[in-house]
């Protein structure tokens, strides 16, 4: 069954520090979705970034980079030079592609992240 | 595009009553979800539609929740009778081509059942 583990329920870290929030999935399709989904304080669901299966190429964007490791079943997102806008709560989510019955769009528990001034 | 719309986004009600939640999905998307979001349990998925056709409801908590999608551009989410432990924040996302592409979520409804 899938699963999405994020293990850091809630990192602090002061502006301008890099910051790794980790997710860690299960999967048994060799066909498969990872996504990261940002909810800032006013509480809406937004999305960053999407990976699939196939591609493990890292991926930058601005002050946001991903890590894809199949080897290690992980999807790290790091944020570069943290600011405070940046706190929110970080959701890592998995979808396998075939969407059969049993299978769902999972999200982890989310990490908070707080940018301390 | 004004992006998933829901209604109301606050609604307070008491236990017993029966709850209707509105979402409008962008236009043209084909995939609608509706998730359920509590401290305790995060980010659950309810039920998911394509094509206006509930495909998965396994996540539905029990028999007094139930979801409708008449139309491509209008769902529903009920709850009769309603329960304290029903509060949360119910999210509806769509999306378009397949369930596995990016979500645009709405901004949530806020229920609270004293």
């Amino acid at each position: 069954a899938q699963k999405v583990t994020q293990a850091q329920t809630e990192i602090s870290v002061v502006e301008k520090e890099d910051v790794t929030l980790d997710c860690v999935y299960e999967t048994r399709d060799t066909t498969y979705y990872l996504f990261w989904y940002k909810q800032p304080p006013s509480g809406e669901l937004v999305f960053l970034i999407r990976r699939n299966s196939f591609d493990e190429q890292n991926e930058i964007s601005g002050r946001y980079s991903w890590n894809f490791q199949k080897s290690t079943s992980s999807f790290n997102f790091t944020i570069t030079a943290s600011q405070v806008v940046d706190s929110a709560v970080y959701f890592c989510a998995l979808s396998e592609a075939s969407m059969n019955r049993d299978d769902k769009i999972i999200f982890g528990k989310g990490t908070r992240l707080h940018i301390l001034p | 595009d004004a992006g998933v719309i829901q209604s109301p986004r606050h609604e307070v009600t008491e236990m017993g009553q029966e709850v209707t939640l509105r979402c409008k999905p962008i236009s043209g998307h084909d995939y609608l979800f509706w998730y359920r979001q509590t401290m305790m349990r995060g980010l659950e998925l309810l039920i998911y539609f394509n094509n206006n056709v509930p495909i998965d409801d396994s996540g539905m908590p029990e028999d007094r929740f139930s979801a409708k999608m008449p139309n491509a551009s209008f769902s529903t989410l009920k709850i009769q009778p309603s329960e304290p432990r029903d509060s949360a924040v119910y999210f509806c996302a769509s999306i378009s081509g397949g369930p596995y592409n990016e979500q645009f979520f709405g901004p949530g409804t806020r229920l609270t059942v004293l």
